[in-house]
């Protein structure tokens, strides 16, 4: 089976940087995907890397180390609508996804 | 991207009672997957649906509970049988979009459960 670890919670201040560490162990997979969900809403996509190395979309980024079976999430310049649940999760080629746990990032002023 | 409808939104039901979930995307997808949100958790992998053929279900759910349809490329059905108060959950429905990466899934706004 496959199994994923994140940090259940993260607290920073506006303007800081939070990096969220994903471990996971699996038999195989196709890439590693990062999620947002603000309470009471859908889940939605940040990041995904399918190779080694860093992604970065704007105030996000997100790393992959297959060697490692070790990615994460970078969190830039944090403001307070950051203030969310974020889960990492494996994809197969199909595109199913399995998801962590969450990690809950609150951010203060 | 993709943009998809869900409904109900959310819904009180009795212990014992089924429920059927739609949910509908404005573009023709291949493969639709049903998760499910319980309270503060995370969001765990149902079924995934193709269109013409049986749903596949993942370890831990089963058809005779979660019958699922799909009768076209762009709507499928989840239906919650012979509910109990461990069946309250957010029920999301999702898809890959046309052209995008196999990591990236849209989710609909999800339908929200309460079971008494």
């Amino acid at each position: 089976g496959q199994s994923l670890e994140q940090p259940s919670e993260v607290t920073a201040v506006e303007g800081a940087i939070v990096q969220i560490n994903c471990t996971y162990q699996t038999s195989g997979f196709y890439g590693l995907s990062w999620y947002q969900q603000h309470d009471g809403g859908a889940p939605t996509f940040l990041s995904y890397n399918a190779l080694d190395g860093l992604e970065e979309t704007g105030r996000f980024s997100s790393f992959l180390s297959r060697s490692d079976s070790y990615g994460y999430l970078l969190l830039q310049e944090l403001q307070m609508k950051d203030s969310a649940s974020y889960f990492c999760a494996l994809s197969d080629s199909w595109g199913k996804l399995q998801f962590g746990a969450g990690t809950q990032v609150v951010v203060t002023p | 991207s993709a943009v998809i409808s869900q409904k109900p939104s959310r819904d009180i039901c009795q212990r014992g009672t089924s429920l059927t979930i739609q949910c509908q995307v404005d573009s023709q997808v291949t493969m639709m997957f049903w998760y499910r949100q319980q309270p503060g958790q995370s969001l765990t992998l149902i079924a995934t649906a193709n269109q013409g053929s049986e749903a596949t279900y993942e370890s831990g759910f089963v058809i005779d509970k979660f019958p699922i349809s799909r009768p076209n490329l762009t709507f499928s059905t989840l239906t919650v049988s012979n509910m109990s108060p461990e069946d309250s959950s957010i029920y999301l429905c999702s898809v890959g979009g046309v052209g995008s990466s196999t990591g990236e899934l849209f989710f609909g706004e999800g339908s929200r459960l309460t079971v008494l």
